[in-house]
């Protein structure tokens, strides 16, 4: 069965710092992967995915991640915090054998602090 | 191009209540997924719906129902309701049918928040 696991239920980070937000995944085939972002009282959307092509995925408001299949993992990261970063956010594995239901991970909270 | 809409925003009840949501998915999906999101937590898949049927469940009591129409619209019913039901619920829409191009990629709405008294 494929797993998401977020490293970090809470991350804090000066303005202007590198973000890194860790995920590592458990799949028993080729995944797809995501993270999405949840803003305060709103919905998820989505930052970035990775379906098979280049393993590094660049996404909206300056964040990238990186596929590692051998080490299983796919860490959001951004050079430069902005203050607007700050919010929850979401790494999910597509499950291949399953209609690709998302299996999502706990979630991690981003504090940007001035 | 109209993404995922959800009604109503907020709505409050009480115990023992019903009630019904409703979610209009992005424009050339078919497939609807409901998630419930309790405060500080990760969403929680409740079913998904592709062609007027319930596809997939996840771990949630037989209160909760839904319903998918033949333009694909959806609606979230919950009966009986607890405290514990208090929550964003979550509307997302894919595109399951489309040979090929299914990644899994949901699109989410805004959330109806619900609050249980």
């Amino acid at each position: 069965a494929q797993s998401v696991t977020q490293l970090g239920s809470h991350v804090s980070v000066s303005e202007g710092a590198l973000v890194l937000l860790r995920c590592n995944y458990s799949s028993s085939v080729p995944p797809y992967l995501f993270w999405y972002v949840q803003y305060p009282n709103q919905g998820l959307q989505l930052l970035l995915k990775y379906t098979s092509a280049a393993t590094l995925v660049k996404g909206i408001n300056g964040f990238e991640a990186e596929f590692k299949k051998s080490e299983t993992s796919f860490h959001l990261t951004k050079p430069s915090a902005h203050m607007s970063d700050a919010a929850e956010y979401f790494c999910a594995v597509s499950d291949a054998g399953n209609n690709r239901k998302l299996i999502w991970g706990l979630g991690t909270s981003l504090a940007v602090n001035p | 191009d109209a993404g995922v809409t959800q009604s109503p925003t907020h709505l409050i009840k009480t115990r023992g209540q019903q009630v019904t949501l409703r979610c209009s998915p992005k424009s050339g999906h078919d497939t609807v997924s409901w998630y419930q999101q309790a405060l500080g937590q990760g969403p929680q898949f409740i079913f998904q719906y592709y062609e007027e049927e319930e596809r997939q469940r996840g771990n949630f009591p037989d209160r909760f129902s839904g319903h998918q129409f033949p333009n694909y619209s959806s609606e979230l019913n919950v009966n009986a309701l607890l405290l514990g039901d208090s929550a964003l619920y979550l509307c997302a829409s894919s595109e399951l049918g489309v040979s090929g191009r299914n990644t899994g990629e949901l699109f989410f709405g805004e959330g109806s928040r619900l609050t249980v008294l």
